[in-house]
């Protein structure tokens, strides 16, 4: 079965940190372009970025240009968001997902961006 | 791309069907002549989850009573009789024309 969990969301201030991970198993990893997707409370889904298989291709929503790193680490089966100069309209449910088509969602993990 | 759905609210007595357009501001015929609209449903305090994928084809699992149709930048996710387990929200999304990928805003499935 295809499992993405992700990880290391919590609470930080307006100007801060954050580095999400997500482990995956369950499929071969290195073939598939990887996405992370966010839901703000009450809110619809927004896309964040995408990355390709290896790496080479990064795509981000305009309001996070310049502030959020997608990467990934092939070897250990892992995708990446490292989230910097946070702002509290970044406070959401981020969710990892397989795939540009969606096909595979992980449980999602909270970011609060609060004082 | 601009996704715009409707209705926003869907209250539908259970076994009646249900019926949700969604629509493009720009025609999601890729250069590969394939169609990429997908449907995904997000029951309460789940995880979205993928139903329809390219415009009609339904994902393992997903019960018959769900299809999906539609061309061009006219879509629509219709479900033969809405059983009590439906409830949630769903959305459409074009992996089309990107960046980026773009979501409806969500339709509210509730039982009548």
């Amino acid at each position: 079965d295809v499992q993405l969990v992700e990880s290391g969301g919590g609470l930080v201030q307006p100007g801060g940190s954050l580095r999400l991970s997500c482990a995956t198993s369950g499929f071969t990893f290195s073939n598939y372009w990887m996405t992370w997707v966010r839901q703000a409370p009450g809110k619809g889904l927004e896309w964040v970025a995408n990355i390709k298989q290896d790496g080479s291709e990064k795509s981000y929503v305009d309001s996070v240009k310049g502030r959020f790193t997608i990467s990934r680490d092939n070897a250990k089966n892992s995708l990446y968001l490292q989230m910097n100069s946070l702002r509290a309209e970044d406070t959401a449910v981020y969710y990892c997902v397989r795939e540009i088509a969606a096909r595979h969602w992980g449980q999602g993990v909270l970011v609060t961006v609060s004082s | 791309v601009v996704m715009t759905q409707s209705p926003l609210s869907l209250p539908v007595a259970l076994g009646q069907p249900a019926s949700i357009s969604c629509r493009s501001s720009q025609s999601l015929v890729d250069s590969d002549g394939n169609t990429y609209l997908n449907w995904f449903q997000q029951r309460p305090g789940q995880s979205p989850r993928r139903l329809i994928y390219k415009v009609s084809n339904r994902d393992s699992g997903v019960p018959d009573r769900f299809s999906g149709s539609g061309s061009g930048t006219d879509f629509t996710l219709k479900i033969s009789r809405v059983e009590a387990e439906d409830v949630g929200v769903y959305y459409c999304m074009q992996p089309t024309l990107w960046p980026p990928i773009t979501f409806g805003q969500g339709t509210r499935l509730e039982i009548k």
